[in-house]
């Protein structure tokens, strides 16, 4: 069975610092993503990855996929980034996917304090 | 280019009733994904619809159940609704299944009392 662990669960930072949260899963897969989801509920898709690394803006993810293992790094953090960030992904048909659709990490509640 | 819109946002019903939400996908996606959220489970992937046929299916009772059109709009219907069903649903579009980059709607939050 196709298991998402995410840390820390829950992170308090001060404004400018930089964060990271992990994301390990235990099968094969054929892609990860990367959402952030705010009080209220919406979710927006932060980063797909099936190998490497992707930026945009302050937001950086990375994947190793030998390791099973993703990171999401926020740089110069600021308090409109307080949200729920949550690690999905998609095992490979070999992995028994195909059939589940993605399998989610319970999520990261980040609070960035002025 | 406008975003997914779920119908309705909010909704209250009481057990053994069922109900019907709607997901209109973003212009050009053929995927609609249908996921539930839940304080306990957090979220869990309920079914995927693609050109009009259920791809893949999650673990869920049969009272759970969906339909996409031919023009990618989606529906999903829970029959006998149970408390544990109270929950947010939310839907997602894509170009073409969950390998591609994931467009959530709102959501629609349920309430079973």
């Amino acid at each position: 069975k196709n298991e998402v662990e995410q840390s820390p669960q829950n992170l308090t930072a001060q404004e400018g610092e930089f964060i990271t949260i992990n994301c390990s899963y235990s099968v094969g897969i054929s892609a990860l993503h990367w959402l952030q989801q705010h009080p209220g509920g919406g979710i927006v898709s932060l980063f797909m990855l099936s190998s490497g690394k992707k930026k945009h803006g302050r937001l950086i993810a990375t994947i190793n996929i030998q390791e099973k293992h993703s990171s999401l790094h926020i740089t110069a953090s600021h308090p409109r980034d307080s949200a729920v960030y949550i690690c999905a992904v998609e095992p490979t048909l070999l992995s028994g996917g195909g059939a589940d659709g993605l399998t989610f990490g319970k999520g990261t509640h980040l609070i960035i304090q002025p | 280019k406008a975003g997914v819109t779920q119908t309705p946002r909010y909704l209250i019903k009481t057990r053994g009733q069922q109900v019907t939400l709607s997901c209109s996908p973003i212009s050009g996606h053929r995927s609609v994904s249908w996921y539930q959220q839940t304080p306990g489970q957090g979220l869990q992937f309920l079914f995927e619809y693609f050109s009009e046929t259920q791809r893949n299916k999650g673990n869920f009772p049969g009272r759970f159940s969906g339909r996409q059109f031919s023009n990618s709009r989606s529906e999903m219907n829970v029959s006998t609704l149970e408390l544990g069903d109270s929950a947010l649903y939310l839907c997602a579009s894509s170009l073409a299944g969950v390998t591609y980059e994931q467009y959530f709607g709102p959501g629609t939050r349920l309430t079973v009392t």
